[in-house]
């Protein structure tokens, strides 16, 4: 079945340091990609997307790549900063009027000053 | 910009008690979501709708009921509350075509005493 995996954190970084958090998926098709931010005591706000293979999302700094043939896309940062400090999650969607969205668990990233 | 808003940011009720957990867009959007958000679960979809007076079962329906009367407006209901739904709970709304990403509200903190 579809599936997104990320990776687990908590993640601690110090200011300007580059992230990298991991995201792998299973599904049929050629699904949506999105990366989705939660900061502290919020709702999700969508990050950036991606709707087909070899697309680039970027927003705020952050890009990701649809990669198909790694079934991957990798949230990177150059230079993190205190203000990016949130949960991360990666979703797909598989297609479908209905849209529902796949999510994985979430990556807790905490940037210290 | 999408705005989805939820009836109270947080929310204490007795077990036992019917409690309404509303959720309105204002973008004309033709899909809406409810999810409850837990340490180390994630996001899991409780119900869902792709049009008025239309409701679809997600991963975790039990003990939950939705209503949506108006394309804007959907409404969760707990109809005897326990202690096992205090959790965060998020609204979020699409259009109903791809990529289908989906708008979410602020959350409302339940705690169920």
């Amino acid at each position: 079945g579809n599936s997104v995996t990320q990776m687990e954190g908590p993640v601690t970084l110090s200011e300007e340091a580059f992230l990298t958090i991991n995201c792998t998926y299973t599904a049929t098709g050629y699904p949506s990609l999105f990366w989705y931010v939660q900061y502290p005591g919020e709702g999700l706000q969508l990050l950036l997307k991606a709707t087909k293979a070899d697309d680039k999302g970027s927003n705020k700094g952050f890009e990701a790549t649809y990669r198909k043939e790694t079934t991957s896309f990798h949230l990177e940062k150059g230079s993190v900063q205190v203000s990016d400090s949130a949960v991360y999650f990666c979703a797909l969607n598989y297609g479908g009027s209905q849209g529902n969205l796949i999510f994985g668990k979430g990556t807790k990233l905490s940037v210290k000053p | 910009d999408v705005k989805v808003t939820q009836s109270s940011r947080y929310l204490v009720k007795r077990t036992g008690e019917k409690v309404f957990l509303e959720c309105v867009q204002d973008m004309d959007h033709e899909n809406m979501f409810w999810y409850r958000q837990d340490p180390g679960l994630g996001l899991r979809l409780i119900y869902f709708s792709y049009d008025v007076k239309m409701k679809e079962k997600g991963d975790i329906p039990e003990g939950y009921s939705v209503s949506r009367e108006k394309k804007e407006r959907f409404s969760l209901i707990l109809e005897s509350a326990s202690t096992n739904q205090t959790s965060m709970y998020l609204c979020a709304s699409s259009l109903g075509r791809a990529p289908n990403t989906q708008y979410f509200g602020p959350g409302t903190r339940l705690t169920v005493l």
